[in-house]
């Protein structure tokens, strides 16, 4: 059983479209994330949810819209998509304040 | 101020060889976990090895220990034997307990393993 999954693992679309990715983790933690790591390789955390409620907004553009609907779903929401979007996305989960993150496979995202 | 940093952007091992991969960290919180990662190119994140700010000891995990120097605030990363397998990048992580949804991560380090 997958731990945490992402749909879809490749994502290549036009500027200026909506677009949307999906997370599940089957783990019963209570923390998800979604991170954006650019070409550098570099890992930037972009929103956590806690218990489905909003806990971390870094610096994101608000075209960027995560949603929540349970505890063990945190999608993310992409309007008007930009060049500068393209990154791999990844979604992750934890245990409020035990253990590692654990990871999903990531999305490829191309914006063209 | 960063608060974890990797200054090895790659490093060169050879096969069967020890390498230690750097992670200096900053917080001024008390109590704080440290992570390692294996990125290897086919993308995933892997897990690696957990050190509690708290533990007496090194964390252990087959052939990955954490050479953990508090008042230094060091947690490197020791791969002993190392195998072509383990070329990757490896990220160092922290999460300071008083923010214990955030984890803070490093710049990464390209580990090549050469036969």
């Amino acid at each position: 059983d997958t731990a945490v999954s992402q749909t879809p693992k490749y994502l290549v679309t036009q500027m200026g479209n909506d677009k949307s990715i999906k997370c599940e983790q089957n783990l019963g933690h209570d923390t998800m994330y979604w991170y954006k790591q650019d070409s550098k390789k570099f890992l930037k955390i972009m929103f956590s949810y806690n218990n489905k409620e909003l806990i971390i907004n870094e610096t994101v553009p608000n075209r960027f819209s995560p949603k929540s609907p349970d505890k063990a779903h945190l999608n993310l929401h992409i309007n008007s998509l930009e060049l500068g979007d393209s990154a791999v996305y990844f979604c992750a989960s934890s245990q409020a304040q035990v253990g590692e993150q654990f990871f999903g496979p990531g999305t490829r995202l191309t914006v063209l | 101020a960063q608060k974890i940093t990797q200054t090895q952007p790659g490093m060169f091992v050879q096969e069967k060889e020890a390498v230690t991969l750097d992670c200096t960290y900053d917080t001024s919180d008390p109590s704080y976990g440290l992570f390692w990662y294996k990125q290897p190119s086919s993308g995933e994140m892997i897990f690696l090895i957990y050190q509690g700010s708290y533990d007496q000891q090194n964390a252990t995990e087959g052939r990955y220990s954490l050479n953990f120097q508090k008042a230094r605030k060091s947690a490197n990363l020791v791969i002993s034997a190392s195998q072509l397998g383990d070329s990757a990048m490896y990220f160092c992580a922290m999460r300071e307990d008083y923010n214990f949804n955030k984890f803070y991560f490093g710049s990464g380090t390209k580990l090549n393993v050469k036969p």
